[in-house]
């Protein structure tokens, strides 16, 4: 399957210093989506970025994605601690299916 | 929009029982999904459906998960017997094509 995985596992950092969370994947996609998860919560959809896309904004979020190498990044720009929560990739398939597969999570921890 | 809404939230049921998780997606959304999360497997696609039609029922486990969608406002997961290795979180979520909005979940234990 083309499941997305994040790296690293867990992220611990102080208030203000930058969070950089990655994923890979295995084979081509129509697009990558980030979602967030607190704790004991559902996931909320965060950022949609299309193939065709290099670099995406939204907020003091950042994403890359480089499909030569089947990869994105996301960038949390001035962490707070209410960022506190585990970060999701998914791909979807290229040939226009909307099922979306998830990575296992980034858990990150903004400490005060 | 009061977003996708499941129930119940928590539901703790003995062994052999069956066990219905229910699902409201939002209004307009023409796609609906049925996830299972635990800590070792992470999230699962268990069964998606478009226009109430399932289209991939590929992740369901087994025979004893059932899953339907009568009409467009409305979607049930259901297990029976349960087993205590179906303990996990189930979220339900539906879309339209621009990212998925979750439901709360269904925190399920069998005992």
């Amino acid at each position: 399957s083309q499941q997305g995985e994040e790296d690293p596992q867990a992220l611990s950092i102080q208030e203000g210093e930058n969070a950089t969370m990655n994923c890979s994947y295995k084979t081509s996609i129509n697009n990558l989506q980030w979602y967030r998860q607190n704790s004991g919560r559902g996931l909320v959809h965060l950022i949609l970025i299309r193939s065709n896309e290099r670099e995406k904004h939204s907020g003091r979020l950042r994403v890359t994605l480089d499909t030569s190498k089947k990869s994105s990044s996301l960038l949390i720009t001035a962490p707070r601690a209410a960022d506190t929560a585990s970060y999701f990739c998914a791909t979807d398939a290229q040939g226009g299916s909307e099922k979306l597969v998830f990575g296992k999570g980034t858990k990150l921890t903004v400490n005060p | 929009d009061a977003g996708v809404i499941q129930s119940p939230r928590h539901e703790v049921t003995e062994m052999g029982q069956e066990v219905t998780l229910r699902c409201k997606p939002i209004s307009g959304h023409d796609y609906l999904f049925w996830y299972r999360q635990t800590m070792m497997r992470g999230l699962e696609l268990l069964i998606y459906f478009n226009n109430n039609v399932p289209i991939d029922d590929s992740g369901m486990p087994e025979d004893r998960f059932s899953a339907k969608m009568p009409n467009a406002s409305f979607s049930t997961l259901k297990i029976q017997p349960s087993e205590p290795r179906d303990s996990a979180v189930y979220f339900c979520a539906s879309s339209q094509r621009r990212g998925y909005t979750f439901g709360s979940g269904t925190r399920l234990t069998v005992v």
